[in-house]
């Protein structure tokens, strides 16, 4: 089984819309919890981390589940420059494992 | 602040060629990463170092892979001899400590391997 496991998508949604998508981690000894951001034939930038409580940062909500060991993140009001991979990370013993990604394509 | 450096940018060799990756740190970080990410999935950690010393280089093929961080700055990667799996990007990154509890890692823009 993957360290951390991502519905591949893509989610293909018009502007304005919501989209939310799941990731699920195996180790439920997993310290820490992020979402990074991957533009096409970019690096990976951190979009946010992940709190216990769940946290926002502008349209941005990220929600963890440590009992059923996933994690969530919605986007709302899409905007096109939204379009990329969203990558689930999860840190163990110190080392971050990426899931393949979700793509999101946002269209006018 | 200048981000992570990597060169080259993009790289073709034939099978069983040897090739080497160059990567340059932001200034001041101690911990730096190698990571392979194949077309299609996440980056996969390659070797990661605490200033000149590994930390973690278990999932490194090291039949083929070799990587150093002389003088615990700059690092280079090599490979010998290349194999077709090795076609993917090769991202170096590096945070400022050792990954912790909200350790932020930044990624150089990657090296394109492409093994024909």
């Amino acid at each position: 089984r993957k360290e951390v496991e991502q519905d591949p998508g893509p989610f293909n949604v018009p502007e304005g819309a919501t989209v939310a998508f799941n990731c699920t981690y195996s180790n439920s000894a997993s310290q820490s919890f992020f979402w990074y951001r991957q533009d096409c034939r970019k690096e990976p930038k951190l979009l946010m981390s992940v709190y216990s409580s769940g946290n926002e940062d502008g349209r941005f909500t990220a929600q963890l589940n440590r009992a059923s060991q996933y994690i969530s993140l919605l986007i709302r009001d899409s905007k096109l420059s939204d379009s990329a991979t969203y990558l689930c990370v999860v840190l163990n013993d110190y080392k971050l494992s990426f899931g393949a990604g979700t793509t999101v394509t946002v269209r006018a | 602040e200048a981000g992570v450096a990597q060169s080259p940018r993009y790289k073709i060799i034939e099978k069983r060629q040897s090739v080497a990756f160059w990567c340059n740190p932001i200034s001041g970080h101690a911990t730096l990463y190698w990571y392979q990410q194949i077309l299609g999935q996440g980056p996969k950690l390659l070797i990661q170092f605490q200033n000149n010393g590994v930390v973690d280089d278990s999932q490194l093929p090291k039949d083929r892979f070799s990587a150093e961080r002389l003088k615990g700055v700059d690092s280079t990667l090599k490979i010998q001899p290349a194999k077709l799996e090795d076609s993917a990007v090769y991202l170096c990154a590096s945070s400022a400590r050792s990954p912790g509890y909200q350790e932020t890692q930044y990624f150089g823009p990657g090296t394109r391997l492409l093994v024909l």
